[in-house]
């Protein structure tokens, strides 16, 4: 399709596992966001990508997390050791270019860690 | 840092009612403020947009307008319909290339 597409759309794993979730940003989109949304939370803000290259990782929530993006598409988030607290909806969005603002977002991969 | 504070839900209204959804901001600078829009088992999408001060946004019926003076954007629409139903999130973009949400408003509008 011709949207963001975002994989698993939903991930059970147990506490210790670690977890990837992917993104398919929309054709052309030089710009991709990750943010994580949690239970009556808003919008978290995790990492974001230029290209392949990330000027801002001030979001992720520790160390056991980590974002690649490859040929100025595809990204993947790596969450290692998962732990409880990292059960969330995992959001992914492109945009035409950084800073607009104006961001199209894929459905989400929930992720619950037992 | 930019934040954005709006107000908490949720927001329960029958058909055809008037809606406001408040928001504020705290930013460095002249931000673009916008609203953003995900109804149920959907992702989230840009409902309308202000890029200065003044600037009235609009789109389905829905309008807010920037305000600089009082820092607020507060989204407004004159008659809302079961369609409505959705959560809403205030968001800007400052000083930084990432897009700052506030915690999101549940509306629910019954027939």
């Amino acid at each position: 399709g011709a949207g963001v597409s975002q994989s698993p759309s939903n991930k059970v794993t147990e506490k210790g596992k670690d977890v990837e979730l992917r993104c398919d940003p929309i054709s052309g989109h030089t710009a991709l966001y990750w943010y994580r949304q949690s239970l009556g939370q808003g919008l978290e803000f995790l990492i974001y990508f230029q290209g392949n290259s990330a000027p801002d990782k001030s979001g992720l929530p520790s160390d056991r997390f980590s974002a690649e993006r490859t040929g100025g598409s595809v990204s993947t988030l790596t969450i290692q050791r998962t732990q409880q607290e990292d059960s969330a909806v995992y959001l992914c969005a492109s945009s035409p270019q950084a800073n607009t603002g104006e961001l199209f977002f894929g459905e989400g991969s929930r992720l619950t860690v037992l | 840092g930019d934040s954005v504070t709006q107000m908490e839900g949720p927001v329960t209204l029958s058909e055809e009612a008037f809606l406001t959804i408040n928001c504020t901001y705290t930013a460095t600078g002249y931000p673009s403020l916008f609203w953003y829009v995900q109804y149920p088992g959907e992702g989230l999408q840009l409902l309308l947009k202000a890029t200065k001060a003044d600037d009235k946004g609009s789109n389905k019926g829905f309008e807010a307008t920037y305000r600089k003076e009082t820092t607020s954007f507060h989204l407004e629409k004159g008659s809302v319909q079961v369609s409505d139903s959705a959560v809403y999130f205030c968001a800007l973009s400052g000083s930084t290339d990432k897009l700052i949400f506030g915690t999101g408003t549940r509306l629910q509008v019954f027939p």
